[in-house]
Parts: structure tokens; C-alpha cells; sequence
């Protein structure tokens, strides 16, 4: 079966523009995540969705970030307008049910110039 | 207050050794789940092995194990058998109550295996 699936894996850009992660969590899956890994703050969750609906964001770190999941197959993870500090390792996660396991994609290495 | 904590930056040992990795958590919530993951050099995050705080027994997935001690808030993994493929960095996690599905990760352990 397939895993998550995240693309683009590595994405440079300039400051300024406009940055769109996309996740396909593995099927059957019903909740999603979303992640950063920076070396300054570790790993830690954006956002969460349950059912395609989010239920918890209070880790997004402000307005220039957006996350949208309009089917079980499929969210996106926006950046508008990206900065140099936005730069990290995205990684996006699915789980299912009360199974407690969460399984990560490969990540996209981000770094914006 | 740290949630997660893992006090160990880096551990060594040697292939075919036994090694502990040390986690201790911090919750007042009596109902929370300990998982342990594994980071590759390749950047992508493997899930190991689960521990749910009502769990009678100590979780086992092959060569893994976790050391849960509840009254020391303290869920301990042990790698068995190391083998070269086992350095990777290693992050500890909860999950605080039954509401929630957030996991707060550890800052991690880099463990080498060396021959």
C-alpha cells in the first residue's frame, strides 16, 4: 500500500511568493497533520483535521499560513507571502480510527530565500 | 514545563548491544499515549511503538520495547539487538487526554551503532 504521500519533495523560493505543499494521506485514513521540523523549535503540529474538517490550529503560526482539506484524499498547506524563517522541513501525517499510530510522509524541504 | 523530555542529545553503542533511550513526560491527565519514532538520515519519521497510559503490560514490536514506569512518568525505549541500521535520531511523544489526536515530540536522541 501506499504511504503518505507529500510533493513537492524540496521547494526554493524568494521571499514574498506564494508557497502550496500538497498531502495525500495513506486511504481509509481519516485524520491528518501537519507538521514542521526546524533545528531552533523541533517538530511540532500546524494543524490537524479530523474527517476533512480541522479541528486544532492553534499552531499555525499566523495569518500568512493557510490549510485546506476539501476531501478525504487530498490537503494543501499554504504559505503567503513566504519569508527567509518559514524555511523547515513540512512533513504531513495520516492516522485512522482509534489506531494509535500516526504514519508521516517524506516530507518537503523548504527553503525560501 | 517541558512535556517531553529527552535528556539524552546522543547515545553510542556498539552492534548487537542493548540500549535505552530515556523519555519522561509530563501530563495531569490520566488518560495520554507515549509513542516512540524513529528519524532516519533520510529525513522521514518511522512510527515504532505506542504505550497507552492504561496499559497494564509494557509495549513490545520486535526489537523494540517500551520501558513504561507510571509512577516516574517515564516511558523508556529499548532497542534490543542494535544493529548498524538503528542510528537515526529517535523522538519520544505524547498525546495528553482523549480529545485530542496532537502529539507533543521531545527534542530528540541521536543514537549511533557503531561495529
Amino acid at each position: 500500500d501506499a504511504g503518505v504521500i507529500q510533493s513537492p519533495r524540496h521547494e526554493v523560493t524568494e521571499m514574498g511568493q506564494e508557497v502550496t505543499l500538497r498531502c495525500k494521506p495513506i486511504s481509509g485514513h481519516n485524520s491528518l497533520f501537519w507538521y514542521r521540523q526546524t533545528m531552533m523549535r523541533g517538530l511540532e503540529l500546524l494543524i490537524y483535521f479530523n474527517n476533512n474538517v480541522p479541528i486544532d490550529d492553534s499552531g499555525m503560526p499566523e495569518d500568512r499560513f493557510s490549510a485546506k482539506m476539501p476531501n478525504a484524499s487530498f490537503s494543501t498547506l499554504k504559505i503567503q507571502p513566504s519569508e527567509p524563517r518559514d524555511s523547515a522541513v513540512y512533513f504531513c501525517a495520516s492516522s485512522f480510527g482509534t489506531s494509535p499510530g500516526q504514519y508521516f510522509g517524506p516530507g518537503t524541504r523548504l527553503l525560501v530565500l | 514545563a517541558q512535556k517531553i523530555t529527552q535528556t539524552q542529545p546522543g547515545m553510542f553503542v556498539q552492534e548487537k548491544e542493548a540500549v535505552t533511550l530515556d523519555c519522561t513526560y509530563d501530563t495531569s491527565d490520566p488518560s495520554y499515549g507515549l509513542f516512540w519514532y524513529k528519524q532516519p538520515s533520510s529525513g522521514e519519521m518511522i512510527f515504532l511503538i505506542y504505550q497507552g497510559s492504561y496499559d497494564q503490560q509494557n509495549a513490545t514490536e520486535g526489537r523494540y520495547s517500551l520501558n513504561f514506569q507510571k509512577a516516574r512518568k517515564s516511558a523508556n525505549l529499548v532497542i534490543s539487538a542494535s544493529q548498524l541500521g538503528d542510528s537515526a535520531m529517535y523522538f519520544c511523544a505524547m498525546r495528553e487526554g482523549d480529545v485530542t489526536d496532537k502529539l507533543i515530540f521531545g527534542t530528540g536522541t541521536r543514537l549511533q551503532v557503531f561495529p
